[in-house]
């Protein structure tokens, strides 16, 4: 079966602007969960969606958001763009949550922040 | 502060001997622990899953045990090939096992010379 879809896979922004990611999971899969990753702090979870609430959130700014729709897709969103928010974000999906199902993730997107 | 730490950036290997990578936590009390793959460009993989009521877990090459008392894991691959070359990621989770919010170890970059 097709595995998590993350588009777009590159993305260069200006300082300011605001960017929306999408994830596609897994057929199935309820769950969809996304992180930061940065050379310097490495993963770091942003939120959790699961049947189109959010379960779980970081320690991220309000200017990171995301919901998920009834089909379980998601979008991630970032407002007021910042340098610092140059980063790889991924998605990983599982087929409940929880209880240590495994978390699939996709290949991401690289934002840039110029 | 709570803290997940892997003990090497960096681990070079001889082909054939066996890797030992190191994954200890501080305030924390994870259900359970799992370790992930990554490869440059790409998602993490997720690889074993380990539960806090586990002391060891196999799974072909690979083998992960479980410390709670410690609060450490183990992760070892033997036989090491130039393929299994990659950053290994432990995470753990910090949801009390409803949820998947898991928290992601540094990672360890694993080279193994042919």
């Amino acid at each position: 079966k097709a595995g998590v879809t993350q588009t777009p896979r590159y993305l260069i922004k200006t300082r300011g602007q605001q960017v929306t990611l999408s994830c596609s999971p897994i057929s199935g899969h309820r769950s969809v969960s996304w992180y930061q990753q940065t050379p310097g702090q490495g993963l770091q979870f942003l939120f959790e969606y699961f049947s189109e609430t959010q379960r779980n959130k970081g320690n991220f700014p309000g200017r990171f958001s995301g919901r998920q729709f009834s089909n379980s897709r998601s979008e991630m969103n970032v407002s007021t763009l910042e340098l610092g928010d140059s980063a790889l974000y991924l998605c990983a999906s599982s087929l409940i949550g929880g209880s240590g199902t495994e978390a699939f993730f996709g290949q991401g997107t690289r934002l840039t922040v110029v | 502060s709570q803290k997940i730490e892997q003990n090497s950036e960096a681990l070079n290997i001889q082909e054939g001997k066996t890797a030992t990578l190191t994954c200890n936590y501080t305030n924390y009390s994870p259900a359970y622990l799992q370790w992930y793959r990554q490869d440059p460009g790409r998602g993490p993989v997720f690889l074993l899953l380990i539960r806090e009521n586990e002391k060891e877990k196999r799974k072909e090459r690979l083998k992960v045990t479980f410390d709670t008392t410690l609060k450490q894991s183990l992760f070892h691959i033997t036989a090491s090939q130039p393929a299994d070359s990659a950053t290994y990621l432990c995470a753990l989770d910090s949801g009390g096992g409803a949820t998947n919010k898991l928290i992601f170890g540094t990672g360890t970059l694993l080279a193994v010379q042919p």
